[in-house]
Formats: structure tokens, sequence, C-alpha cells
């Protein structure tokens, strides 16, 4: 079945502890993004990547990173979260960089910084 | 630049009655333009997109949108509202030009009454 993966779903933490959020693509797509989703705000991009190694910052990549070094994965690194960073976030990735392709979204995490 | 307005953060309706969610956007190309719902707990899915072939667009579930380029709308519409269309639903514009970006709305809540 084609899909987006993430993990973990959910996570509790404290400040300043890093973490990583997976994420996984079985369908061969070169592009993939980070999101994350707070109420009121809608989707506010963190990082694409545009293929193995391409990675550029979106709206809000403050306090993140990220690598490509698979194409299947786009891992989302918080090397000291702080609270601000509690959050519903989103993988997504599709065939490519065009404005009429279609997103495919993973099932999300839910992270609270405490 | 490109921006996208969701003109109600929720609508209310009846099961049985007509579905409007409405959706202005702004861009300075020739746009693409999608609708995402999310259902409780879950990923984006795409409902269905414009890609500047035909103006009136059938997606899943029997939603379908109109692009009117001179009133700068891309409204979705169902005529019959049944139960398991309450979700959150997002307009999104991607416009291209030089930089690959996906703009969202801020979400319209849809719930549905028996």
């Amino acid at each position: 079945e084609a899909q987006v993966t993430q993990n973990p779903r959910y996570l509790i933490t404290v400040t300043g502890k890093k973490l990583t959020v997976t994420c996984s693509q079985n369908m061969n797509h070169e592009y993939m993004s980070w999101y994350r989703q707070d109420p009121g705000l809608g989707l506010r991009q963190i990082y694409y990547s545009m293929n193995v190694e391409v990675t550029d910052k979106g709206d809000v990549p403050e306090g993140y990173k990220v690598s490509r070094k698979e194409k299947r994965n786009f891992p989302l690194i918080l090397e000291s979260p702080s609270p601000n960073q509690t959050s519903l976030y989103f993988c997504a990735s599709s065939l490519s960089i065009g404005r009429t392709d279609t997103q495919y979204f993973g099932p999300g995490t839910r992270l609270t910084v405490l | 630049a490109q921006s996208v307005t969701q003109l109600d953060s929720h609508v209310s309706v009846s099961e049985g009655t007509p579905v409007l969610l409405r959706c202005n956007y702004s861009s300075s190309y020739s746009p693409s333009l999608f609708w995402y719902v999310q259902h409780p707990n879950k990923g984006l899915q795409l409902l269905l997109k414009y890609t500047s072939a035909a103006t009136l667009v059938k997606g899943i579930n029997g939603f379908e949108a109109e692009f009117k380029k001179s009133e700068t709308s891309f409204h979705l519409t169902k005529p019959s509202a049944h139960m398991s269309d309450a979700a959150e639903y997002f307009c999104v514009v991607s416009a291209g030009g030089s930089n690959y970006k996906l703009t969202f709305g801020k979400g319209t809540l849809l719930t549905v009454n028996p």
C-alpha cells in the first residue's frame, strides 16, 4: 500500500531533550516536506527536500533540522525542544515539485514539550 | 506572492442539506488549487484539485469546486451532507513561479447535525 509513515505518533518530552521524528514514504517520491499544524493557523511548512541531499527552509524552520540521506526517509530533528514546539506535525511527499502535484500526508505526530 | 483565505472557520449544516465552504486566493502566477480534508486524528487527504483544465472540478465523496478567476475563488460544494463529511477542510494554493510553494488556508471545520 502506498503510504507515508511517521513515528512516533505521540510523544511527550521535556525541554532540551533531543528528539527525532521519522518519516518514510514507499512511493519513490522526490519531494518531501514537514509541516506543523497549530489551531487557527493551518499548516505551516518547516523544511522541504527536493531530492536526496537537497533540503531548504520553509516558513518556520527555527529550532528544527532535517536530513535526506535516502530518497524514502526524511527525519525531523529537534535538538533542544522548547514548549513552543508543542504541535501536530505532518510529513508529506509528492512525485515532484510541480505546482500540480498532489501531496500525500502521513498520519501526524502529536508532540508535547513540557 | 500568494495567499489563501477561507472565509468561515466553522460551518454547521444538517444532514441532507447542501454544503458550501468558501475559499478566496491571490496569486502572482496561474495557480493550482486544492481542497484537502482532515478527519479527526487523521492525516490530510486530497479531495480534489484544479490545474488549469476544466474550471468545474469533481472530487471524491460527491464534492466539487469551481475555479472562478474573475472572483479569485475556489468554493467547495456538496449537494447533500452526510454525517461522515464532518471534518476539517483546507484550501491550498500552489502558484509555482521561481519557487515551488504551497500555501494553506487556516481551515474550515464542518459540523453535520443529524
